[in-house]
């Protein structure tokens, strides 16, 4: 059974930084790309950033570029994201997200359950 | 604003066919593949039609998808209460290189 487990969640300050972390099981990650996506409080489904099975192309939305690195341990079947200079606007559920192939395939196959990100003084 | 245009809402009483627009641009939707995803209030999406027209494993046959252009659409048939769920749209984008979702409709089954 594929399951996705998000970790690392928390309250931050405005400018502080967090560290995801997503755990898989149930399939060959290493062959597989896969995505966060995040959901503000009341708000709709935002992708954040991608990355390809063996982390030769990772890609980020415009309003984390810069601030945001995506990352994966193929060895330990995890993937990571990383966060940085955090913003009011940034709290959110982010969503670990299964790609249906090694980016080319539909977004979303499999979700974690998220983790809950609340940036605020 | 979303990249992709969906209604806020829509509705509909059980047994009906409702369908759900989502209108975007040739860089999204008039040169790829559009997703959709259900999400029942405070679960985690799910995959509900890929490749435009495809559905995952479990997915009844109720639910179908089509494209045309730069828009496409979600339809619903046999509207049964647990339908009741945000539905999103999503493509890639070639000009952003990125995805895009649509900003979601809240079905309402009467």
């Amino acid at each position: 059974e594929v399951q996705l487990v998000e970790s690392g969640g928390g309250l931050v300050k405005p400018g502080g930084s967090l560290r995801l972390s997503c755990a898989a099981s149930g399939f060959t990650f290493s062959t597989y790309a896969m995505h966060w996506v995040r959901q503000a409080p009341g708000r709709g489904l935002e992708w954040v950033s991608s990355t390809t099975a063996s982390s030769s192309y990772r890609f980020y939305a415009d309003s984390v570029k810069g601030r945001f690195t995506i990352s994966r341990d193929n060895a330990r079947n995890s993937l990571y994201l990383q966060i940085n200079s955090l913003r009011d606007e940034d709290t959110a559920v982010y969503y670990c997200a299964r790609d249906s192939g090694d980016f080319g395939g539909a977004l979303g196959d499999y979700w974690g359950q998220g983790t809950l990100v609340t940036v605020s003084s | 604003q979303s990249v992709l245009t969906q209604p806020p809402s829509a509705s509909g009483t059980p047994g009906q066919r409702v369908t759900i627009s989502c209108s975007g641009r040739s860089s999204n939707i008039g040169s790829k593949v559009v997703n959709w995803y259900q999400q029942v209030s405070g679960a985690a999406p799910k995959l509900l039609i890929y490749s435009n027209n495809q559905r995952p494993s479990g997915v009844p046959d109720r639910f179908s998808g089509s494209k045309s252009g730069t828009s496409a659409s979600l339809a619903i048939s046999g509207l049964q209460s647990e339908d009741e769920a945000d539905y999103y749209c999503a493509a890639w984008d070639v000009s952003l290189n990125g995805w895009v979702f649509g900003g979601g409709t809240k079905l309402t089954v009467l």
